[in-house]
């Protein structure tokens, strides 16, 4: 079945350590999202690519770094200089919904709860 | 911007309808609406369109009036599965980079 895997699903860091979250999708969506999570706040755009070897900020990308080398593949740093790195993190892909326009539809993966310590 | 979501809760018998509001102070070419239930990922369920188009999942229903830049999620006859946090998703960019902005979610509670 096709879909997004994001690992790990737990992870606990001390502070000043970097961390990477994996995600990997088989749906070969030519897009691919990161947002956070925080109670109360909904999800917040940190990262986003359209294409192999391009991405742009999102509202949040301060802390954080990604790279694009494969079309399957959208990993997540956590760096030392995120302030407030405990969250939820979900890994998104998206295909475009036949000629309608507008935003493409998501399909998520099933998130990282990161916590620092 | 992030669109504003009304209620921020809402507690329902099985069998009872719900509203859930979503506004935006931009202009928006499409809103989109997920479900998340506790410790998974959201869920797509519809698509608004500019246009207002209105479009339906199962008991589900949504509205979008694209002057007042506003959409609301209609919930019929809610059941027992329909709990979870509902999102919405508005997209008021422009250009090919196209990405939603979500609320910050109406966390609906259907009792029996």
């Amino acid at each position: 079945d096709g879909g997004i895997t994001q690992s790990p699903k737990y992870l606990f860091r001390k502070e000043g350590q970097n961390v990477t979250l994996s995600c990997e999708q088989n749906l070969n969506h030519d897009a691919m999202y990161w947002y956070r999570q925080d109670p109360g706040q909904g999800l917040r755009l940190i990262y986003y690519s359209q294409i192999v070897n391009d991405f742009q900020k999102g509202d949040i990308a301060e802390g954080y770094s990604v790279s694009r080398e494969k079309k399957e593949s959208f990993p997540l740093t956590v760096t030392s200089a995120q302030k407030n790195p405990t969250a939820f993190y979900l890994c998104a892909s998206s295909f475009n919904p036949g000629g309608r326009g507008g935003a493409n539809v998501l399909t998520f993966g099933a998130g990282s709860r990161l916590t620092v310590l | 911007q992030q669109p504003v979501q009304s209620p921020q809760a809402v507690i329902l018998r099985e069998g009872e309808d719900a509203v859930i509001n979503c506004s935006s102070s931009k202009a928006l070419y499409s809103v989109h609406w997920y479900r998340q239930k506790h410790g998974e990922a959201p869920v797509f369920l519809m698509i608004l369109l500019k246009g207002g188009e209105q479009k339906g999942h199962e008991k589900i229903s949504a509205s979008f009036n694209e002057k007042k830049q506003q959409s609301s999620l209609y919930l019929t006859a809610s059941q027992l599965s329909y709990s979870g946090t509902y999102f919405c998703g508005t997209d008021s960019t422009s250009g090919s980079a196209r990405q939603l902005t979500f609320g910050s979610g109406t966390q609906l509670t259907v009792l029996p």
